[in-house]
């Protein structure tokens, strides 16, 4: 157990509509990175929090927003869903500069 | 290189048997190389993370090297064991701290 918490473990919706995805750092952790994994790629870096601040952003769609709030808990939230955005959904903690922890991620389905 | 590669794609090897992979990456803007192990059904785990150029690394049967100068880490198992299978991915980390990750190694260890 890493101690980072992501919730729901599964989600399954359909196309157009818009989904919150939450992740729960570890304990005393002010990075919160996004990461995506769809069929057949490799992990995807989306976008990264430190401290409540945006600090870097990967190949993250207009569509898609994301969020770290003064508890420090991230949110990231995907509208207007297509069938492509069906895949895994990791978030990631760490103190800065350091190794990061991967929590349980949650399966998106777009149906 | 423009991404981060890794070979083989996928290994079978016997118990006992040791074996290495390889890691790939753009020695330009290079920070550090993170090596990551996935067991099916889990999150990504952190083995190592190494920056400087000729870094060593050890974790019981598992190590890597580091050469930023020409571009590459290896990852060596000594003595594979069945509970070594799992994907192995290496992650360079560039100037932004966000992570650009390989697209992983699958071992399978049979005994």
């Amino acid at each position: 157990d890493s101690g980072v918490t992501q919730t729901p473990k599964h989600l399954i919706t359909a196309t157009g509509q818009r989904v919150t995805l939450r992740c729960s750092p570890r304990s005393g952790d002010l990075s919160v990175y996004w990461y995506q994994q769809s069929l057949d790629q490799g992990l995807q870096f989306l976008i990264q929090y430190y401290n409540g601040e945006e600090r870097a952003k990967g190949n993250i769609l207009e569509r898609f927003s994301a969020q770290q709030f003064p508890d420090l808990h991230s949110e990231l939230n995907l509208s207007s869903l297509e069938l492509g955005d069906s895949a895994l959904y990791f978030c990631a903690s760490n103190i800065l500069d350091n190794e990061q922890f991967f929590g349980p991620g949650t399966r998106l389905t777009v149906l | 290189i423009l991404n981060v590669e890794q070979s083989p794609q996928s290994l079978h090897v016997q118990e006992g048997d040791s074996t290495n992979f390889t890691c790939s990456f753009p020695s330009s803007n290079f920070y550090a190389l993170h090596w990551y192990r996935w067991e099916t059904a889990k999150s990504p785990e952190a083995l190592f993370v190494m920056t400087l150029n000729g870094d060593e690394k050890k974790k019981g049967r598992i190590s890597a090297t580091l050469n930023t100068k020409e571009g590459y880490s290896y990852l060596y198992i000594k003595g594979s064991q069945p509970e070594d299978s799992a994907t192995y991915l290496c992650a360079q980390e560039r100037n932004t701290d966000k992570l650009i990750f390989g697209t992983g190694t699958r071992l399978q260890v049979f005994p």
